[in-house]
């Protein structure tokens, strides 16, 4: 049984640009949610998918915006890529009112 | 939800019980524990979970204090594979329909 998948696995893109990371839940789950995680820092929440409607959203600037399809996977795009955007991108995906969520390993994106 | 407060490393020899605690004084009533971990380079993967009593699966054990201020992750026989940082992350659903907030967590480093 997959898990959860992620593509790409790495990035490198440049200031202004625009990119999206796709995420492939685990099978059977339907809720998805998106994290950041800068060198050295845990995980930040970006936001929560669910019945291909954001549900909950972090911190995070409109630059940042999601999308969940009736497959129940997900985008995540990020429009004028900052060089603080440089990241780990996790998603994670959980089937509601069940607990734990299963990580995909992340994609790498690198702003230059 | 909860503020947690972890020590930043811990060492532990190969064979032996691995012991991390953990204080979240300020969680409420309806906050469950949750302990992730992250082994480098890969997503967090989920341990345990528990509201009041004490849990075990088969990854690890979960010992709540009674008036809930403290926890303690128990791994019964570490092996170098263990070798991760540890996250206890407090947060107000048992269910799937939750964010999580990370801190900086512990490093579990298990010697040979």
């Amino acid at each position: 049984d997959a898990g959860v998948t992620q593509s790409p696995t790495h990035l490198i893109k440049t200031r202004g640009q625009q990119v999206t990371l796709r995420c492939s839940p685990k099978s059977g789950h339907d809720t998805v949610s998106w994290y950041q995680q800068a060198l050295g820092q845990g995980p930040q929440f970006i936001f929560q998918y669910y019945e291909e409607e954001e549900r909950q959203r972090g911190n995070f600037p409109d630059r940042f915006s999601g999308h969940q399809f009736p497959n129940y996977s997900s985008e995540l795009n990020v429009n004028a890529l900052l060089l603080g955007d440089s990241a780990l991108y996790l998603c994670a995906s959980s089937l509601v009112a069940r607990g734990g969520y299963t990580f995909g390993s992340g994609t790498r994106l690198t702003v230059v | 939800d909860a503020k947690t407060t972890q020590p930043p490393s811990m060492d532990c020899a190969e064979g032996r019980a691995a012991n991390l605690p953990c204080n979240h004084s300020t969680i409420s009533g309806n906050e469950y524990v949750y302990w992730y971990r992250q082994i480098h380079s890969q997503g967090p993967q989920y341990i345990i979970h528990g509201l009041k009593n004490n849990e075990t699966n088969e990854m690890a054990s979960l010992i709540i204090t009674e008036d809930r201020k403290s926890s303690t992750l128990i791994l019964p026989h570490a092996t170098l594979r263990d070798t991760a940082v540890y996250y206890c992350i407090g947060t107000n659903s048992g269910g799937s329909n939750y964010k999580l907030t990370f801190g900086k967590g512990t490093l579990l480093t298990v010697n040979p």
